[in-house]
């Protein structure tokens, strides 16, 4: 079985400061992870994904992810944030094994942006 | 972005009624969802299609059914709309299965 796990569902910055969103996933087998972030109103877009290539995976708009087998985690961050930086971000993991594939959802982070 | 269109994009029904939400695809994906958004739950998969005809149940399915006759098209039919179906509907394609995925704008829709 799968799962992915976001624990914080506000985190609130001040512009400028930097960000951090935590993601924690559980997986028997090596997965893929992706975190996809959505403005309000809008659909979700993909910020960066992971596919065991390199384990630091640079996103749009200045996101980075680092991915720690050990840890079992796939935190996303950012140096400096920006008031557009608002909205709501998911950390989503891919298990992809022929009849049982499957794409797990965590239950997203809302992130506010204070000037 | 990927070429994604939901139709319509708001919608008010009445308890009862059928309701048609289609998804409109330009990318010659093969793998098409829809998924339904609430307020605590996220995103939940109602069904998807692997093809044209090939379709597969989610997580969520009861009271939907869904309909792919081209590559291109994804419907999605509430066959007697109840209240509990109100919600935020999502559109997502992918050239992989329950891989990498792209979404359309969703549906918004009130059953009263």
């Amino acid at each position: 079985a799968q799962s992915v796990t976001q624990l914080d569902s506000h985190v609130s910055v001040s512009e400028g400061t930097p960000v951090l969103l935590r993601c924690n996933y559980s997986s028997s087998y090596s997965p893929s992870l992706f975190w996809y972030v959505q403005h309000p109103n809008k659909g979700l877009q993909l910020l960066l994904k992971y596919t065991s290539a390199a384990t630091l995976v640079k996103g749009i708009n200045g996101f980075e992810a680092e991915f720690k087998k050990s840890e079992t985690s796939f935190h996303l961050t950012k140096p400096s944030a920006h008031m557009s930086d608002a909205a709501e971000y998911f950390c989503v993991v891919s298990l992809r094994t022929g009849a049982n594939s499957k794409l797990t959802f965590g239950k997203g982070i809302t992130l506010s942006v204070r000037p | 972005d990927a070429g994604i269109t939901q139709s319509p994009r708001h919608k008010v029904t009445e308890t009862g009624t059928p309701v048609t939400l289609r998804c409109h695809q330009t990318e010659n994906h093969r793998y098409m969802y829809w998924y339904r958004q609430d307020p605590g739950h996220g995103l939940r998969l109602i069904h998807y299609s692997y093809g044209v005809k090939d379709t597969d149940k989610g997580e969520v399915s009861d009271g939907y059914s869904v309909s792919r006759s081209k590559t291109e098209d994804f419907l999605l039919t509430l066959e007697s709309a109840t209240s509990s179906q109100t919600s935020v509907y999502f559109c997502a394609i992918s050239e992989l299965g329950f891989y990498e995925q792209y979404f359309g704008p969703g549906t918004r829709l009130t059953v009263t």
